[in-house]
């Protein structure tokens, strides 16, 4: 079946260092990948998302690239900020109804 | 719009105790589902809904029922709570049912429960 797999947290870095969370995923067909995030005490919010191979999703300073040869969507951040501190979750959409979505990675960025 | 509720906020309830957690939208969405979050679990599907009168399970739905009277409404239930119920409830919507699409799913603010 369809499954994710992200990056045990937490990570803690800097500020205005450079993050990456690693993300990868099994599925059949095409699905489309998605990153979420969620801030403390509030629910998921999209962050970006990308529907085919090479497609690059952005938002925020954030981006990620689906990449079909390795199934993994990398969150990237050139410069995180302390606001950036968060959990995030990746996820894909397959052809069925559900979103499967990765165990989530905590974010500490420090002053 | 107002978007996803959810309500209470937070609950505790006691072994055996039964409880309804409400969930609305007012989006017009197709697509509703619940999720649980716990620690290093990340977000388990309880049940969906494709629409009204049509509701399946998901990854864990065992203690728990929906029901999908109306668009707007999806509520869980739980029918004996138990301490393994202990988390964090989310409920989501998006337009249509396909997960394939880029529709974004949206989130309510989630319920705390304990059971104690």
């Amino acid at each position: 079946g369809n499954s994710v797999t992200q990056m045990e947290g937490p990570v803690t870095l800097s500020e205005e260092a450079f993050l990456t969370i690693n993300c990868t995923y099994t599925a059949t067909g095409y699905p489309s990948l998605f990153w979420y995030v969620q801030y403390p005490g509030e629910g998921l919010q999209l962050l970006l998302k990308a529907t085919k191979a090479d497609d690059k999703g952005s938002n925020k300073g954030f981006e990620a690239t689906y990449r079909k040869e390795t199934t993994s969507f990398h969150l990237e951040k050139g410069s995180v900020q302390v606001s950036d501190s968060a959990v995030y979750f990746c996820a894909l959409g397959g052809r069925d109804d559900k979103i499967i979505f990765g165990k989530g990675t905590r974010l500490h960025i420090l002053p | 719009n107002a978007g996803v509720t959810q309500t209470p906020k937070f609950q505790v309830l006691k072994t055996g105790q039964s409880m309804t957690l409400q969930c609305a939208q007012d989006m017009n969405h197709e697509y509703m589902s619940w999720y649980r979050q716990d620690p290093g679990m990340g977000l388990r599907l309880i049940h969906y809904s494709v629409g009204a009168g049509i509701t399946d399970q998901g990854e864990v739905p065992n203690g728990y029922n929906v029901s999908r009277s109306t668009t707007e409404d999806f509520p869980l239930r739980l029918l004996s709570a138990a301490p393994s119920q202990t988390s964090v409830y989310f409920c989501a919507s998006r337009t249509t049912v396909l997960a394939g699409t880029t529709d974004t799913q949206y989130f309510g603010p989630g319920t705390r429960l304990t059971v104690l």
